[in-house]
């Protein structure tokens, strides 16, 4: 079965501390796989994929293939990092979102 | 560009009424989905279409019917509404499957 599962629902931090959101994929073959991020009032939005090994924001996420996860990590956060953060993955013939983790930076 | 586009914004139904939620993208892509944002359940795919004249169901495609008849237009009709169809619905779309997804604002709907 493809699946994303993201196993936390909230992360609160405070500002300057490390950030990780966890996600895990189930996908026979090379996986395709997304951040998406929701700020209050905006709409959802890539953040990064992993084929382009980008850092945005400086977020970073790296595909562990052993593990089957591609968690999303931040050294410092900021307080507007705080958002909703949706892991996703390409399937046969859509997109498979997890259900997403609400990340709150306290300053 | 307008990019993707919802309308209405908000929508309060009655249980057994019918409406349409609308959705335009001007970018000319092939693929558009509809999703469902619950508390607690993060997006699920309810229809998706991988060109004109071609829809799909999703996770939870029950009580909602989809056409795409244009590149530009996909909207989903709910039939009979229930109060379990209270969420917030995002239409989207991208180039291809994996591409980056371009979603609309969404509309809020209740259903009483």
């Amino acid at each position: 079965a493809q699946r994303v599962t993201q196993p936390e629902k909230l992360l609160s931090v405070f500002k300057g501390a490390p950030v990780e959101l966890k996600c895990n994929y189930s996908y026979s073959g090379s996986p395709e796989l997304f951040w998406y991020v929701q700020y209050s009032r905006q709409r959802l939005q890539l953040l990064l994929r992993h084929i382009s090994r980008e850092s945005i924001k400086g977020f970073t996420a790296d595909l562990n293939k052993g593990e089957t996860s591609f968690h999303l990590k931040k050294p410092f956060a900021q307080e507007e990092d705080s958002a909703m953060y949706y892991c996703a993955l390409e399937g046969t013939d859509k997109l498979i979102f997890g259900t997403g983790t609400r990340l709150q930076v306290f300053p | 560009n307008a990019g993707v586009t919802q309308t209405p914004k908000f929508q309060v139904l009655k249980t057994g009424q019918s409406m349409t939620l609308q959705c335009a993208q001007d970018m000319n892509h092939e693929y558009m989905s509809w999703y469902r944002q619950d508390p607690g359940m993060g997006l699920r795919l309810i229809h998706y279409s991988v060109g004109a004249g071609i829809t799909d169901q999703g996770e939870v495609p029950n009580g909602y019917n989809v056409s795409r008849s244009t590149t530009e237009d996909f909207p989903l009709r709910l039939l009979s509404a229930a109060p379990s169809q209270t969420s917030v619905y995002f239409c989207a779309s991208s180039l291809t499957i994996g591409g980056e997804q371009y979603f609309g604002p969404g509309t809020r709907l209740t259903v009483t």
